[in-house]
């Protein structure tokens, strides 16, 4: 089946460590984006991919860096320069070469934790 | 910059009809999207609205309004089912997406 892999699905970060977040599709989508979202909160960009080995910054990148060094797969690394990093983080991906009606598809989403 | 206004709550009860107003202020603008997430869930899309009028699928209906910078989410015969949080994102020209804080919908018996 075609879909979107976020992995783990709950991660645990101590002080001063970093921690990679996976996201993995085989829709062949050319966009991927992460998100953030924190409790009774909307979906805040992190950062976001159009095509492989370029990015952009969204919103809130800070303390987060990304890699996009395959059409597959797009990383998000929490990085110990985020100083409140528990939140529930979403990857999403989007037919790019589509134009017109481009929903986003989500993974599952990966709950991140201090401990 | 970009910014999207929708109430925090709706409450209604089931069999009624329910409207979700979203107003966005936004750069180079493409379209307007609505997901529907529930408690845990990862969010599911909706509805796609890049020319003005209704677009209509199954109960849910949706509407733009590009002169007005306004759209809206209408979710008919309402089931308790459709408790659940509801979102509007712009979709830019950049192909960047912007969500709304989102509207919780409470549907009771």
């Amino acid at each position: 089946d075609g879909g979107i892999t976020q992995s783990p699905k709950y991660l645990f970060r101590k002080e001063g460590q970093n921690v990679t977040l996976s996201c993995e599709q085989n829709l062949n989508h050319d966009a991927m984006y992460w998100y953030r979202q924190d409790p009774g909160q909307g979906l805040r960009l992190i950062y976001y991919s159009q095509i492989v080995n370029d990015f952009q910054k969204g919103d809130i990148a800070e303390g987060y860096s990304v890699s996009r060094e395959k059409k597959e797969s797009f990383p998000l690394t929490v990085t110990s320069a985020q100083k409140n990093p528990t939140a529930f983080y979403l990857c999403a991906t989007t037919n790019a070469q589509v134009k017109g009606n481009q929903p986003q598809h989500f993974g599952d989403g990966t709950r991140l934790s201090i401990l | 910059g970009q910014s999207l206004e929708q109430p925090s709550e709706v409450t209604a009860v089931e069999g009624a009809i329910v409207q979700i107003n979203c107003t966005y202020q936004t750069s180079g603008f493409y379209g307007l999207s609505w997901y529907q997430q529930h408690d845990g869930g990862a969010p599911t899309f909706l509805s796609y609205n890049a020319l003005d009028g209704l677009e209509e699928t199954g109960r849910f209906s949706s509407f733009l309004s590009r002169s007005d910078s306004y759209g809206y989410l209408l979710l008919q015969e309402l089931q308790m089912k459709d408790s659940a949080s509801y979102f509007c994102a712009v979709l830019d020209s950049w192909g960047k997406f912007q969500f709304g804080a989102g509207t919780q919908v409470v549907v009771t018996p």
